[in-house]
């Protein structure tokens, strides 16, 4: 079964500061990757996405994310966070087929200015 | 293109009674799924389809019935509400034709107490 595990449920930084989520998953087979974004009463934005090729992915919002096989993670980074950036972020993971997605159980960011 | 539609938003419904959700989408996609958002608790798979008329169950489906009559809509069906069902629930869909199309396009979501 696929599974994937986020283990930080709060970060605070301050605003400049850089920025590391972790994602750790669990997949049988070649995963498609997803970080998406929630801002509070809102629904999900997609930030980024890695299903093969250049393990080092850019996404919106200044956002990348780098797939790391060996250690089954996909790390979200920003070099420089901003006040609107405080969100809620959830991992996800899927692969060919149903393409069903797993999340994890998200990471909430808090930004102090 | 309003690309995934989510009807209602909110909703109070009593213990016992039933409702539907409806989920639109104007993208032609394949795949069609219902997740429920609880605190702490990320998002988890209710039911999903991969085609006009079919439905598979997800990780949560007890208490739940779907449809998939036409390619473009969903139902969430709850025949029996109960409080365990207080939760906001997201409708995604997929097109899935390539390794290219596997983003999920989600609704705004529908904010659903059980009292």
């Amino acid at each position: 079964a696929q599974s994937v595990t986020q283990p930080d449920i709060h970060i605070t930084v301050s605003e400049g500061a850089s920025l590391e989520l972790r994602c750790n998953y669990s997949y049988g087979a070649t995963p498609y990757l997803f970080w998406y974004v929630q801002s509070p009463g809102q629904g999900l934005q997609l930030l980024l996405k890695y299903f093969s090729g250049d393990t080092l992915v850019q996404g919106i919002k200044g956002f990348e994310a780098e797939f790391k096989r060996s250690q089954s993670s996909f790390n979200l980074r920003k070099p420089s966070v901003h006040w609107s950036d405080a969100a809620e972020y959830f991992c996800a993971v899927s692969g060919a087929g149903s393409y069903q997605l797993t999340f994890g159980k998200g990471t909430k960011l808090s930004v102090i200015p | 293109n309003a690309g995934v539609t989510q009807t209602p938003k909110f909703r109070v419904l009593k213990t016992g009674q039933s409702m539907t959700l409806l989920c639109a989408q104007d993208m032609n996609h394949e795949y069609m799924y219902w997740y429920r958002q609880d605190p702490g608790m990320g998002l988890r798979l209710i039911h999903y389809s991969v085609g006009e008329g079919t439905t598979a169950k997800g990780e949560v489906p007890d208490g739940y019935n779907v449809s998939r009559l036409k390619k473009q809509n969903f139902l969430l069906g709850l025949e029996s509400a109960a409080p365990s069902q207080t939760s906001v629930y997201f409708c995604a869909s997929i097109k899935g034709d390539s390794q290219m199309n596997t983003e999920a396009f989600f609704g705004q979501g529908t904010r659903l107490t059980v009292v």
